[in-house]
């Protein structure tokens, strides 16, 4: 069962604009992690987002968790070609047992 | 560096005839995982091991086994390898689960 539903799927936009990517899911979380891969490696950690309401900053990567726990979203300001990559975010729902999902991922082109 | 090391990178096998994929990790880590991953997907988590502990996921077929001969070893076994079993496969470790998943870079498994 897939817990944690990722928008957009797809995203392809120029340099220098900026984004915005959304994880939602209908449970509760004690805590949220966000990922980004890049082809042919494995997912890197960017950010664990804990507290409802929680907003956590990476350079030019914003984080923010919902204040129900239940949502989170990835702003990006002025993307670069190096921000191209698979973004997941993750996490193991509160009284689901030791199950630990993925979401559907967003995949990001950023075109020089 | 403490890392997770997967080999070999690129495995190719015959439909049909067993394949062994391996993981070692020097974290030291209690937690290590399997994840299946086919292109643009998430990572789907196959099985995990809590020290000695075993637990697959109610999904994942009986042709994907796993063994963890020690702490720092972990090997996907699949018996049968069928051409929908081609796919990147991921290892991964945490301290304890639900904590950051350090990823290794993967296996890209082909099945003619």
């Amino acid at each position: 069962t897939q817990l944690l539903e990722q928008s957009p799927q797809f995203l392809s936009i120029q340099e220098g604009e900026n984004l915005t990517v959304y994880c939602n899911s209908s449970s509760v979380f004690s805590s949220l992690q966000w990922y980004r891969q890049e082809p042919g490696e494995g997912p890197v950690l960017l950010v664990t987002v804990v507290t409802g309401g929680e907003v956590k900053k990476l350079k030019r990567l914003t984080f923010q968790f919902g204040d129900a726990r239940k949502d989170s979203s990835l702003h990006i300001t002025a993307a670069q070609p190096g921000d191209t990559g698979l973004y997941l975010c993750a996490s193991r729902a509160r009284g689901g047992g030791n199950q630990f999902y993925f979401g559907t991922g967003t995949s990001l082109t950023v075109i020089p | 560096d403490a890392m997770v090391i997967q080999n070999p990178r690129y495995q190719v096998t015959q439909f049909g005839k067993p394949v062994t994929l391996s993981c070692s990790q020097t974290l030291n880590h209690n937690v290590m995982y399997w994840y299946q991953q086919k292109s643009s997907q998430a990572p789907k988590l196959l099985f995990h091991y809590y020290d000695k502990d075993f637990n697959n996921e109610a999904d994942t077929p009986d042709n994907f086994q796993s063994r963890r001969p020690n702490t720092s070893f972990c090997f996907l076994d699949i018996r049968s390898p069928g051409l929908g079993d081609a796919a990147m496969y991921l290892c991964a470790t945490s301290r304890a689960l639900g904590r950051e998943q350090f990823f290794g870079p993967g296996t890209r498994l082909t099945v003619l």
